[in-house]
């Protein structure tokens, strides 16, 4: 079944730090680009960061910047993506998403999602 | 970096309407613009990228339209499906969404 699916979402108190994942299922991991996504509740899209099929290549949106590391394992068909002293505005349903080939940013594949709540 | 504005921020519309969003880069982007459709408690779902192409799957009533800094998507006869919030994307620089654009009966 071609997937992506998220986990290590949860409940995390101001600077604190968190791992999430996305583990990808049915297609070769290893060619796509891939991208984090998120949505604060009743919010819109924010994109967080991207990884080129190799690892060579990242960037980030300048609100995340310093704070979360985007990774990736091809062996273990997974993304990651650190994050460290979170604040109350990244309560965020948190996406991975893969990128269409052709293009260097059409996302054409999405996981379900995976709650962070920041909050003491 | 590159801003995105999206017109209106929602609209109300009968089924079988033709619907209209437009979409503004703050700079020029060429045609690296994606439209996204999201239902509530979904992910998004890719209608179309590189301004005019479809994506595999999605029915043809949704179209795409624009270069440079201004682009158009549009819903020919809104379908109750269709019902929904819709995103631009820019990918000519990082990879900047749309404040979104919620379609309504």
């Amino acid at each position: 079944q071609v997937q992506l699916v998220e986990s290590g979402g949860g409940l995390v108190k101001p600077g604190g730090s968190l791992r999430l994942s996305c583990a990808a299922s049915g297609f070769t991991f290893s060619d796509y680009y891939m991208n984090w996504v998120r949505q604060a509740p009743g919010k819109g899209l924010e994109w967080l960061a991207y990884i080129s099929s190799s690892s060579s290549y990242t960037n980030y949106a300048d609100s995340v910047k310093g704070r979360v590391t985007i990774s990736r394992d091809n062996a273990k068909h997974s993304l990651y993506l650190q994050m460290h002293s979170l604040r109350a505005e990244d309560t965020a349903v948190y996406y991975c998403a893969r990128v269409l080939v052709g293009t260097l940013g059409a996302f054409d594949m999405w996981g379900q999602g995976t709650m962070v709540t920041v909050s003491s | 970096d590159i801003q995105m504005t999206q017109s209106p921020s929602s609209l109300s519309a009968s089924i079988g309407d033709r619907v209209t969003i437009t979409c503004q880069a703050s700079q020029d982007i060429s045609n690296y613009l994606n439209w996204y459709q999201q239902k509530p408690g979904k992910a998004p779902k890719l209608l179309i990228y590189g301004a005019t192409n479809l994506e595999t799957g999605v029915p043809s009533r949704f179209s795409g339209s624009g270069s440079g800094t201004d682009f158009t998507f549009t819903i020919n006869s809104l379908q109750p499906e269709d019902i929904a919030t819709y995103y631009c994307q820019e990918y000519d620089n990082l990879r900047t969404f749309g404040p979104g654009t919620k379609v309504h009966i």
